[in-house]
């Protein structure tokens, strides 16, 4: 059985850096194969992809945010973590972490972590 | 805006079936790239019950079904049931802007 856990801050000031962890069981990204991804959801607003990374090390980011992001995994295989810099009221949001596989026609993202707040204000 | 659109909302009575489309582009579903979908209730997280465009993981109802036609996909819903009200997003790969995953706008399902 996958699962997986967000944990960080909860509030962070406006231009601070914003550092999330994202630790998981059931799998390991030392498995070829396997990936995880980042998706947030400002509050009652849509779900947004903002980052992946696979067993290999690929990593992906959202064209719009690349600038801001920084995704990595631990040499465990069980951890994976995001920084996204220059936090704005705008980043608040729930931020989930996700398992996902890569596949040629498109990855899909199961199972989700619980989320986590995280709101920006100064 | 979302690169997916889907409408805000759909409503139906229990019993009837609804429909959700997704409608995307030339380099998303237009290029082939397969539609998933999750359902989202009130304070929690999104779950798939269709990936692949249409297959259904183990202990999704049947009621619920994927399609896919040119630059558009659908999710059915067959019987619709109280418990089936929630938010629901489709998902697809976008090929234009360096890969990216994208979602829907979400759509909201009432049963009446």
């Amino acid at each position: 059985q996958i699962t997986l856990k967000e944990s960080g801050p909860t509030l962070v000031k406006p231009t601070q850096t914003l550092t999330l962890t994202c630790t998981f069981s059931g799998f390991s990204l030392n498995t070829r194969g396997m990936g995880v991804g980042w998706i947030r959801q400002p509050p009652g607003k849509a779900l947004e992809w903002l980052a992946l990374i696979y067993w290999d090390d690929d990593k992906r980011y959202s064209t719009s945010l690349k600038s801001r992001l920084t995704i990595s995994k631990d040499t465990s295989g069980n951890e994976v973590v995001l920084t996204m810099t220059n936090m704005d009221p705008g980043d608040t949001a729930t931020y989930y972490c996700a398992h996902t596989t890569w596949e040629v026609l498109s990855n899909w993202f199961d199972p989700w972590g619980q989320g986590t707040l995280v709101t920006v204000s100064s | 805006q979302s690169v997916l659109t889907q409408p805000p909302s759909v409503s139906g009575a229990p019993g009837q079936t609804v429909t959700i489309s997704c409608t995307g582009g030339s380099s998303n579903i237009w290029a082939g790239y397969d539609v998933h979908w999750y359902q989202q209730f009130p304070g929690t997280a999104p779950k798939v019950i269709i990936y692949g465009t249409k297959k259904r993981p183990s202990g999704v109802p049947d009621r619920f079904s994927g399609s896919k036609s040119g630059a558009s996909a659908s999710l059915a819903i067959a019987g619709l049931q109280p418990e089936d009200e929630a938010d629901y997003y489709c998902q697809s790969y976008d090929s234009s802007l360096s890969g990216n995953w994208v979602f829907g706008g979400g759509t909201k399902l009432t049963v009446l």
